[in-house]
């Protein structure tokens, strides 16, 4: 089957740094999303990799190695307005898109 | 207007009610999508519609039934639900060509309850 592992929820402190990991497991791959969602918000793009690398866009940079299955999402100079759930998502063989199920980050002051 | 818009954002219905959610998107996209989105679960894909064609029905009770009139409109008519389809529905669309797939832009969710 097909399976995507993000942690549940995380912790992090205003100013700080928070990595937030995804590994896959899906038939094929033809990249990998990251999507921020607010509390009874819609889900919004953030960053796109198909090819092994860091892809930097200001505060947040995401990380992808195909060879591992792993990706990771990096949120530097934390801020209270980045306390969301993070969506991991990736395109398998068929240009379907396989969902995690997310991991709530919780910044504290 | 924004991208991908959803009414109504929130519904509360009786188990023999008839309901429909309504999506449109004004992005040009080609294809558009219905989600659920439970409580501490994954995005859940219902269905798929590729240039008004629906491309996938991923075993979704047929108490669900979708319409796409058109490349900008789609519809999730609502009958006989159960509690347990009390969830956040979410329309999304995106540009599918040959070499695959834009990202998905998606509305505000339509927050259902189901009592």
């Amino acid at each position: 089957g097909q399976n995507i592992d993000q942690p549940t929820e995380m912790t992090a402190t205003e100013g700080a740094i928070v990595q937030i990991n995804c590994t896959y497991q899906t038939s094929g791959f033809n990249g990998l999303f990251w999507y921020q969602q607010h509390a009874g918000e819609a889900p919004t793009f953030l960053s796109y990799n198909v090819l092994d690398g860091l892809e930097e866009k200001g505060r947040f940079s995401s990380f992808l190695s195909r060879s591992k299955g792993y990706s990771y999402l990096l949120l530097k100079e934390l801020q209270m307005k980045d306390s969301a759930s993070y969506l991991c998502a990736v395109i398998d063989s068929n240009y379907q898109l396989i969902w995690g199920a997310g991991t709530k980050l919780i910044i504290k002051p | 207007e924004t991208g991908v818009t959803q009414t109504p954002r929130h519904l509360v219905m009786g188990m023999t009610n008839k309901k429909s959610l309504k999506c449109e998107q004004h992005l040009g996209h080609n294809a558009m999508y219905w989600y659920k989105q439970s409580a501490k679960k994954p995005l859940e894909l219902m269905f798929v519609y590729n240039f008004k064609e629906q491309t996938e029905n991923n075993s979704v009770p047929s108490r669900f039934s979708p319409e796409c009139p058109n490349s900008s409109h789609l519809f999730l008519h609502l009958h006989t639900l159960q509690p347990e389809d009390s969830a956040l529905y979410l329309c999304a669309s995106s540009q599918m060509d040959d070499r695959g797939n834009t990202e998905a832009f998606f509305g505000q969710g339509t927050r259902l309850t189901v009592v």
